[in-house]
């Protein structure tokens, strides 16, 4: 168990329509990450925050957005979705904004099937 | 040419085999990163490297600047090592950049 946790487990839902997936980090840790982990593309990273605030950007489409609560767990809002959004979503953490030198710990993911 | 490669794409061994899995990339980074995803679906860090090598009980990864390019092995391999590797960079903009995983299967 990393200590991250991550909901809904599943989410199966339809073109159009708009879900949010939620992550808690770790205890203590500042930096949220995102990813996305589809079949065709593998792993992408979608965007970070630290402490509430957006520190790196990927891979993330417009209709796609995210934030960070001042309890530290984030929130990533997927609208307008299509069959191509189906994907593995997880969260990840670490102990500060320099993700670059800190090991991430990642939650179990969401997957979500858009039919 | 993506900017991460890993090699081999599949991978079988037999229980105790000694086992390298590869990764080159073609981008400046910060750090490199090896990854586990067990069958599952979970992602464990194994390690992170910006220089020279690591080692944790029976997996130790490698890295070379210069060539770009690093080592994941896993000594006296074991069926519950069967998992998807992925080898992943972040660059100087905290950009990660993953590749696309060598799925390892041990057989007993």
């Amino acid at each position: 168990d990393s200590g991250v946790t991550q909901t809904p487990k599943h989410l199966i839902t339809a073109t159009g329509q708009r879900v949010t997936l939620r992550c808690s980090p770790r205890s203590g840790d500042l930096s949220v990450y995102w990813y996305q982990q589809s079949l065709d593309q593998g792993l992408q990273f979608l965007i970070q925050y630290y402490n509430g605030e957006e520190r790196a950007k990927g891979n993330i489409l417009e209709r796609f957005s995210a934030q960070q609560f001042p309890d530290l767990h984030s929130e990533l809002n997927l609208s307008s979705l299509e069959l191509g959004d189906s994907a593995l979503y997880f969260c990840a953490s670490s102990a500060s904004t320099a993700g670059v030198t800190d090991t991430q710990y990642f939650g179990p993911g969401t997957r979500l099937t858009v039919l | 040419k993506n900017e991460v490669e890993q090699s081999p794409q599949n991978l079988t061994a037999q229980e105790g085999e000694f086992i390298t899995i590869n990764c080159s990339y073609s981008v400046g980074i910060s750090a490199l990163h090896w990854l586990q995803q067990h069958p599952g679906g979970g992602i464990v860090s194994l390690f992170m490297l910006s220089s020279g090598k690591k080692k944790h009980g029976r997996l130790i990864a490698t890295i070379n600047i210069q060539e770009k390019h690093s080592s994941l092995h896993i000594t006296a391999s074991h069926p519950r090592d069967s998992a998807v590797y992925i080898c992943a960079v972040s660059d100087y903009g905290q950009n990660f950049v993953f590749g696309p995983g060598t799925r390892l299967s041990v057989l007993p």
